[in-house]
C-alpha cells in the first residue's frame, strides 16, 4: 500500500527554536511536494523537490529530499509566529497525476 | 489575475439533496482535481481530469460525480447516495507537460455542511 508519513503531527514551538518535520514515503517517487494550510483556508504551493538531494529554501524553511531514503524533511529556522499552520507533504505517484498526500503537521509557534 | 476560483464558500444541503460545488480555472491548466478534506486530516482525492470530456476516480469516488465539457470547469455534484458529505471541499489544477513541475494550485475551497 502506498503511504506518505509525516511526523510529528502536532508541534508546538517557543518563537527563534529550530525545528524539522519528516516526510517518509513508501513507494519510488522523484518528486516530492509541501504546501501550508492556514486554518479554514486554501494550500498554498511552498517547495518542488524533483530530485534526489534536491535542496529549496524559502525563507526561515529549507525543504530537502533524500529518494534513496524515501525521506524528505521541511526544516524551520528561528521560528517566528507567522509560520505557524499547517505543512503537507505529498509525493507524485509515478505521474500519474496523482499525489498521495501526508496527514500534515500542525504547527503552533508561540511568541 | 489568474487563478482558481470555487463557489460557493459555504454551502448547507438538507439530506436527500444533490448539490454542485463550482471550479473555474484561467491558468490554462490540463489537470483538474477535487479532494475532500475532513477536520484534522489530510487530503483524499475524490476525482481528476487530465483532459476535456474525460475524467478518472480517485480513492473516494463513491456518492460523487463530476464532468468536464470545458477546459476552464471541473464542477463536482455531490449526490444524495453520499452518506456523509459534510467537509471541505478543495479543487486544483495543473499544468502537465514534459518540462512541467506538475504542481497543483488550489482554490479558495467550498464548506459543505448537511443539515
Amino acid at each position: 500500500e502506498l503511504k506518505v508519513e509525516q511526523n510529528p503531527l502536532f508541534l508546538s514551538m517557543q518563537e527563534g527554536k529550530n525545528y524539522t518535520i519528516y516526510c517518509n514515503y513508501s513507494t519510488t517517487s522523484d518528486r516530492l511536494y509541501w504546501y501550508r494550510q492556514d486554518p479554514g483556508k486554501s494550500l498554498e504551493s511552498l517547495f518542488v523537490l524533483l530530485s534526489n538531494g534536491a535542496v529549496k529554501q524559502e525563507g526561515r524553511l529549507m525543504a530537502s529530499l533524500d529518494t534513496k531514503a524515501r525521506l524528505s524533511t521541511l526544516h524551520i529556522t528561528a521560528a517566528v509566529h507567522d509560520l505557524s499552520a499547517t505543512y503537507f507533504c505529498a509525493v507524485d505517484m509515478d505521474s500519474n497525476y496523482q499525489l498521495i498526500w501526508g496527514a500534515g503537521t500542525k504547527l503552533i509557534i508561540k511568541p | 489575475d489568474g487563478g482558481i476560483t470555487q463557489s460557493p464558500k459555504y454551502l448547507f444541503r438538507k439530506e436527500g439533496q444533490n448539490v454542485t460545488l463550482s471550479c473555474e480555472q484561467n491558468l490554462n491548466h490540463d489537470a483538474m482535481y477535487w479532494y475532500r478534506q475532513d477536520p484534522g486530516q489530510g487530503l483524499r482525492l475524490i476525482y481528476y481530469s487530465q483532459i476535456v470530456n474525460d475524467f478518472q476516480k480517485g480513492d473516494i469516488a463513491e456518492g460523487y460525480s463530476v464532468s468536464r465539457e470545458k477546459k476552464e470547469s471541473f464542477p463536482l455534484t455531490v449526490t444524495s447516495a453520499q452518506k456523509n458529505p459534510t467537509a471541505f471541499y478543495l479543487c486544483a489544477s495543473s499544468f502537465e507537460g514534459q518540462l512541467s513541475t506538475d504542481t497543483q494550485y488550489f482554490g479558495p475551497g467550498t464548506r459543505l455542511t448537511v443539515l
